[in-house]
């Protein structure tokens, strides 16, 4: 089982921030969370992955709490091209294998 | 730059038919990973490889399915005597292999219809 609890959709506006929240409660002091995205009928593309620190990249901004049970992915200016179906993955440690949960579907509107 | 590439992009056959994909992983990259995906969930792990070796395999990878990574590049997936349920997306990715955090990269799927 996924160890990534994720809303199952969500709406922005074009050009505002969009908030996607990933609840990993179980997450261990050694364990990366990753976030990935897929578009429809493409393969998941990479956006960012962290540990404990905030991280921020050309795509997106990644926000971990300080209990490390939660995170957030920001997309800054969301455009309509960032509809996609959103993973938060945890990968268990001792493992390489991505366990993905069924995701959140960000749709921009115009 | 070269991501991983995957082929055919899609593939319809007939149940009982054999089929093959490849996947061609990023130069370099020493871990390759296949997993499946059928429509309105997350791509599930098949299995994947440390260079030429396979290291972890699902229980979704039945007596029908196999995989090989035979020379640590290229990898092929087989699935015999296909079924109806076998219709998917299937996805490849590969990693570098080394370091904690070991980030995957995936292809663009190979999409099957078993009629």
């Amino acid at each position: 089982d996924a160890k990534t609890t994720q809303p199952t959709s969500m709406d922005c506006a074009e050009g505002r921030a969009a908030n996607l929240p990933c609840n990993h409660s179980t997450i261990s002091g050694n364990e990366y969370v990753y976030w990935y995205r897929q578009i429809h009928s493409q393969g998941p593309q990479y956006i960012i992955h962290g540990l404990k620190n905030n991280e921020t990249n050309e795509m997106a901004s990644l926000i971990i709490t300080e209990d490390r049970k939660s995170s957030t992915l920001i997309l800054p200016h969301a455009t309509l091209r960032d509809t996609a179906v959103y993973y938060c993955i945890v990968r268990t440690s001792g493992t390489y294998k991505y366990i993905f949960g069924t995701g959140t579907r960000l749709k921009v509107l115009a | 730059d070269t991501g991983v590439s995957q082929n055919p992009r899609h593939k319809i056959t007939k149940r009982g038919q054999n089929v093959t994909f490849r996947c061609d992983p990023i130069s370099e990259h020493n871990r390759l990973y296949w997993y499946r995906q059928t429509l309105g969930q997350g791509p599930e792990f098949l299995t994947y490889f440390q260079n030429e070796a396979q290291l972890e395999k699902s229980r979704l990878l039945s007596d029908r399915f196999s995989a090989e990574r035979p020379k640590g590049s290229f990898s092929t997936l087989e699935i015999q005597r296909t079924e109806q349920g076998d219709s998917a997306m299937y996805l490849c990715a590969s990693s570098v292999g080394a370091g904690v955090t070991d980030t995957q990269y995936f292809g663009p799927g190979t999409r099957l219809t078993v009629l």
